[in-house]
């Protein structure tokens, strides 16, 4: 079962910041927390994964609060091309680590 | 690097056929793939983890015997689904993991499209 919410859908402005808020409040001490996005029709494809400490790379930026229950990620410039079905999972140590898939935020970027 | 391929991209099959699937890790050695269904609208779902060398593991409500899976190299597992018929078409995508401990990533394959006619 999913451990996380996070809201059905959202919309962004082209060339504006995205912010995907997740909530994870049952999350333990050493899982950690990943982000995947679909495009349609696509494989999920790997954005970024952190543990505690916000994390950055070329595509996106993982804020995680200081007591691990929310965590927020930022896609800097939003363009068309990020529009996609974005997942936030925790993997989850009841689960055997496996990624569990829930529905995820819908994310459209208006030009 | 981590790139996962499959093969077919989409297959149209005949009810009652055999279907195989591979899935190859290009870059990486993966002891461990896993396989899941996504059908129109709904999220993905787990259906096995492939283990090279060693059965798979199903998880509940899988057939195993419908959904025959073999890891005989560290960078190809394969999905055979058994006498398809219509309800089996879906979306089906692999995974393999890279890395080790509780910060292995999984990178997925592009899916297969498999309608059952």
């Amino acid at each position: 079962d999913a451990k996380t919410t996070q809201p059905p859908s959202m919309d962004c402005a082209e060339g504006r910041a995205a912010n995907l808020p997740c909530n994870h409040s049952t999350i333990s001490g050493n899982e950690y927390v990943y982000w995947y996005r679909q495009i349609h029709s696509q494989g999920p494809q790997y954005i970024i994964h952190g543990l505690k400490n916000n994390e950055t790379n070329e595509m996106a930026s993982l804020i995680i609060t200081e007591d691990r229950k929310s965590s927020t990620l930022i896609l800097p410039h939003a363009t068309l091309r990020d529009t996609a079905v974005y997942y936030c999972i925790v993997r989850d140590r009841s689960n055997d680590y496996k990624l569990s898939f829930g529905a995820g935020t819908t994310v459209t970027v208006r030009a | 690097g981590a790139v996962v391929s499959q093969h077919p991209s989409r297959v149209i099959c005949k009810s009652g056929t055999s279907v195989k699937i591979e899935c190859r890790s290009l870059d990486f050695q993966a002891t461990t793939m896993f396989w899941y269904r996504q059908f129109p609208k709904q999220s993905l779902m787990l259906m096995a983890t492939s283990n090279e060398g060693s059965k798979a593991t199903y998880e509940q409500g899988v057939e195993k015997d419908k959904f025959l899976i073999n890891h005989a190299s560290l960078t190809l597992s394969t999905l055979t689904v058994t006498s398809a018929h219509p309800e089996d078409s879906s979306f089906y995508i692999c995974s393999a993991s890279v890395g080790s401990g509780l910060a292995k990533t999984q990178y997925f394959g592009p899916g297969t499209r498999l309608l059952v006619l």
